[in-house]
């Protein structure tokens, strides 16, 4: 089944505790890239992938970090968890990104919670 | 910056009632808005989406219309059904090829 996968789908910790949240994707889709979304602000991109070895900045990369050593997995990590980083994290990926993007297939969502 | 407005915020609807969400997207180089449902505990999946060389699409109960000189779309969705219950969200392709959303709209579809 083609689909985004996400683990794990939910994690409580605490502050300055280093974390990874994994994003893999089975569609061999060039594109991936992460979102949070809070209450009454929608989904706000953090960080995003054209291919293997090129990311880049969304609009709310601070306190994150990410990598793309490989096609399928694109994680998410937060070297020092605050609490202002609790949320709800999606991972999704597209065929290609771009001027000419495709649709974006999104994962099931990392609920965290920072103490 | 780019941006993307979407209203109604909440909009509760009677079964068989038709819904109407819509937004405005702020960069007149946009050719691409999807429509993303998020059902609770999910993630968001795509229902529709319209490109800027067409004015309407429809899919159903579902369709979107854009205006590209007013920089507005919209999502109509006749005969609602309890399953059409969700958040909803508009996007616009921003410059750099991703996508800038709106901030959602609950729907409750009451039998």
């Amino acid at each position: 089944e083609a689909q985004v996968t996400q683990n794990p789908r939910y994690l409580i910790t605490v502050t300055g505790k280093k974390l990874t949240v994994t994003c893999s994707q089975n569609m061999n889709h060039e594109y991936m890239s992460w979102y949070r979304q809070d209450p009454g602000l929608g989904l706000r991109q953090i960080y995003y992938s054209m291919n293997v070895e090129v990311t880049d900045k969304g609009d709310v990369p601070e306190g994150y970090k990410v990598s793309r050593k490989e096609k399928r997995n694109f994680p998410l990590i937060l070297e020092s968890p605050s609490p202002n980083q609790t949320s709800l994290y999606f991972c999704a990926s597209s065929l290609k990104g771009g001027i000419n993007s495709y649709e974006q297939y999104f994962g099931p969502g990392t609920r965290l919670t920072v103490t | 910056g780019e941006n993307v407005e979407q209203h109604p915020s909440t909009l509760s609807v009677q079964e068989g009632d038709s819904a109407v969400i819509k937004c405005t997207y702020s960069d007149s180089a946009s050719n691409y808005f999807p429509w993303y449902k998020q059902e609770l505990g999910k993630g968001p999946q795509l229902i529709i989406d319209i490109r800027s060389n067409v004015g309407e699409k429809k899919d159903q109960r579902i369709a979107v219309t854009l205006n590209k000189t007013a920089k507005h779309f919209s999502l109509h969705i006749t005969e609602t059904q309890p399953e059409d219950s969700a958040v909803y969200f508009c996007a616009a392709r921003g410059s750099q090829g991703n996508l800038i959303f709106g901030k959602g709209t609950k729907l409750s579809v009451k039998p």
